[in-house]
């Protein structure tokens, strides 16, 4: 099955400042890669996907970059804001029968430092 | 108006007990699923229907036991609760988002505390 690692687990940066999260995925199969936002106390949130079929994609100060031959993927978050401050879950897997099986990270603690 | 909503949102109970948790989702998707978040923010699916039809069905005691009465309802039946079962439980639902994938939308968990 699939199996994918995400890296660091903790990541400080100071605001304005550039952060990146990368995650591997094990299963070449997988063809949709989410990224979820959660807030302390709060459900993840969607924040920004990519399918296979695609080696990069922007939405704002955020940017997800796939290399499907080397199995892994990034997210790239720009102009850091304290409102950045969360774990963040990067997620692989395909559909199944009308489902999306996805299998997660280990999460990312962001902290953003004024 | 919530879109995912879950009930209880908090839920302490003692081992050997039977709880369920309930999920309903207003936004018309045909897919329901069920995650368990341990204490280490690990996020792991457990199940998964899709109009009414258990698809994913993950290495989960059968001491959980989801149930789907329709598309809009996806509910946990949880017996003899053990002290590893505290975690939140997450429900989500999902759509086709016309680009081949099934965007999921989670709802607000349930912390289940088990003493």
């Amino acid at each position: 099955g699939e199996n994918v690692e995400q890296h660091p687990s903790t990541l400080s940066v100071q605001e304005g400042d550039s952060a990146v999260i990368k995650c591997t995925y094990s299963d070449s199969a997988s063809n949709y890669f989410p990224w979820y936002k959660q807030e302390l106390g709060k459900r993840p949130q969607l924040i920004i996907d990519i399918r296979s079929n695609v080696g990069e994609k922007k939405d704002q100060r955020i940017a997800v970059t796939l290399n499907k031959t080397a199995k892994h993927f990034s997210l790239h978050i720009t102009e850091t804001q304290p409102e950045d401050s969360a774990v963040y879950f990067c997620a692989a897997g395909g559909p199944i029968q009308g489902a999306q099986k996805l299998v997660f990270g280990q999460g990312t603690r962001l902290t953003i430092n004024p | 108006d919530t879109a995912v909503s879950q009930t209880p949102k908090y839920l302490v109970t003692q081992m050997g007990n039977d709880k369920s948790i309930k999920c309903e989702q207003n936004l018309g998707h045909d897919t329901m699923y069920w995650y368990k978040q341990d204490s280490k923010k690990f996020l792991k699916i457990m199940f998964s229907y899709n109009n009414k039809e258990l698809i994913i069905n993950e290495t989960v005691p059968n001491r959980f036991s989801p149930k789907s009465p329709d598309k809009a309802h996806l509910n946990l039946h949880i017996n003899s609760l053990e002290l590893g079962d505290s975690a939140v439980y997450f429900c989500a639902s999902s759509t086709h988002n016309g680009r081949g994938a099934y965007e999921q939308y989670f709802g607000p968990g349930t912390r289940l505390t088990v003493t």
